[in-house]
């Protein structure tokens, strides 16, 4: 099973900090990167769903980009707030695995 | 719509003991998987059901058995519980198996220890 790597591991920021993190897969037969966020004691749920290379996704004040040439995706929140603290996952369909491989996740804590 | 629910959300086993674990979603999708998340890894795929009646392996089957009951439930047993099972486990569906442009939707997980 192909590699997605997550980093950092951890963050810890101040509320109104902009942060970003990065997920790198596998960018051979690639088909699909997805963003999850994932908050504590609750269900992860899908942020993005990112396809084609150049890709730029936003949510609010959440936003990813995607490359797809050399196996990255940049996830961006500004203005960091409490309530974004969560631990946030990647996952790719790509490297010939025709299911989704999840990263080991990113967690941001976001300090008042 | 409760979307994806799992039952139990917590678990105590001792070593051999076994145990099955609950899910269903009710949003008619085809698609459902059971993952493990463990410190410092990412979610692992144990077993997916493609579709109502076919279960397949996925990365980490060993030690699991499942069946998907009908289009709603799909459950995964432990037959004989081994400390290295204990883990978070996810249950989660999607419209179209094998599809890459779907996303997942989870249920909340049940936290598994195995003394």
């Amino acid at each position: 099973i192909l590699n997605v790597e997550q980093s950092p591991q951890s963050l810890h920021v101040q509320e109104g900090d902009s942060t970003n993190f990065t997920c790198s897969f596998p960018s051979s037969n690639f088909y699909a990167l997805h963003w999850y966020r994932w908050e504590t004691a609750k269900s992860p749920e899908a942020l993005f769903v990112m396809t084609l290379n150049g890709d730029e996704k936003k949510k609010g004040r959440i936003s990813a980009t995607l490359n797809t040439k050399e196996g990255y995706s940049y996830l961006y929140i500004k203005g960091s707030q409490p309530e974004d603290s969560a631990t946030y996952l990647c996952a790719c369909f790509s490297g010939g695995y025709n299911k989704l491989i999840f990263g080991a996740g990113t967690r941001l804590a976001v300090h008042p | 719509n409760a979307g994806v629910t799992q039952t139990p959300k917590f678990q105590v086993l001792k070593t051999g003991q076994s145990m099955t674990l609950q899910c269903a979603q009710d949003m008619n999708h085809n698609s459902m998987y059971w993952y493990r998340q463990d410190p410092g890894m990412g979610l692992r795929l144990i077993y997916y059901s493609a579709s109502e009646g076919t279960t397949d392996k996925g990365e980490v089957p060993n030690g699991y058995n499942v069946s998907r009951l009908n289009k709603r439930e799909f459950s995964l047993r432990l037959e004989s519980a081994a400390p290295s099972q204990t883990s978070v486990y996810f249950c989660a569906s999607s419209e179209v198996g094998d599809d890459p442009y779907n996303e997942q939707f989870f249920g909340p997980g049940t936290r598994l220890t195995v003394l």
